[in-house]
């Protein structure tokens, strides 16, 4: 168990539709990283946030936004949604720019 | 410029065989990760390589990293069918933040 929680595992939804997929870091880590996972893409790094400032950013769509929020939980919001932004997409944190632990996913189908 | 490229693809061997991945970038590296995700699991941090010709142990895991710091491998001595999973090298972005991942090489152990 890394301690990191996401919610929630599964998530079917329509093209078109926006989602909100939560993390909760381990406790005691400032560091959120959203990571995205699919079969032709492989692991990508979407966006980083330190202690509730955006820190990195990577292959984010504009259609994806994030935050981190006073508590260090982060949200990743999509919007207008694809059917290729179905994927795995895991939360990860860590204390600083240290090796991240990874959270279980939620797994997004877009039909 | 920044990619790991990662070889081979898909290994499959007899319980006892032994294994290797290797990561290789067209650039220095100041660090590589490993990790390994089983299936149907997420990312585990297994070790991070961090100085020219560096090798460390885990029980029946050895990891390298190049004298050149642009390629690294991870080899498994007598394969379990505990194994099995994919196996991940990565590359930190800006001082650990960024993760860039390569490609993974996929392993099953047949018993």
């Amino acid at each position: 168990d890394s301690g990191v929680t996401q919610t929630p595992k599964h998530l079917i939804t329509a093209t078109g539709q926006r989602v909100t997929l939560r993390c909760s870091p381990r406790s005691g880590d400032l560091s959120v990283y959203w990571y995205q996972q699919s079969l032709d893409q492989g692991l990508q790094f979407l966006i980083q946030y330190y202690n509730g400032e955006e820190r990195a950013k990577g292959n984010i769509l504009e259609r994806f936004s994030a935050q981190q929020f006073p508590d260090l939980h982060s949200e990743l919001n999509l919007s207008s949604l694809e059917l290729g932004d179905s994927a795995l997409y895991f939360c990860a944190s860590s204390v600083g720019g240290d090796s991240p632990n990874f959270g279980p996913g939620t797994r997004l189908t877009v039909t | 410029g920044q990619q790991v490229m990662q070889i081979p693809q898909y290994q499959h061997v007899q319980e006892g065989e032994d294994f290797t991945t290797y990561c290789n970038s067209s650039t220095t590296l100041s660090n590589i990760q490993w990790y390994k995700q089983r299936p149907g699991g997420h990312p585990v941090f297994l070790i991070q390589l961090v100085k020219s010709g560096e090798v460390k142990k885990q029980k029946r895991l050895t990891f390298q990293f190049g004298e050149a710091k642009k390629n690294s491998s991870l080899h498994i001595t007598a394969t379990q069918t505990t194994d099995v999973g994919t196996y991940f090298c990565a590359r930190s972005y800006n001082q650990g933040g960024k993760l860039i991942f390569g490609q993974g090489t996929e392993l099953s152990v047949k018993p």
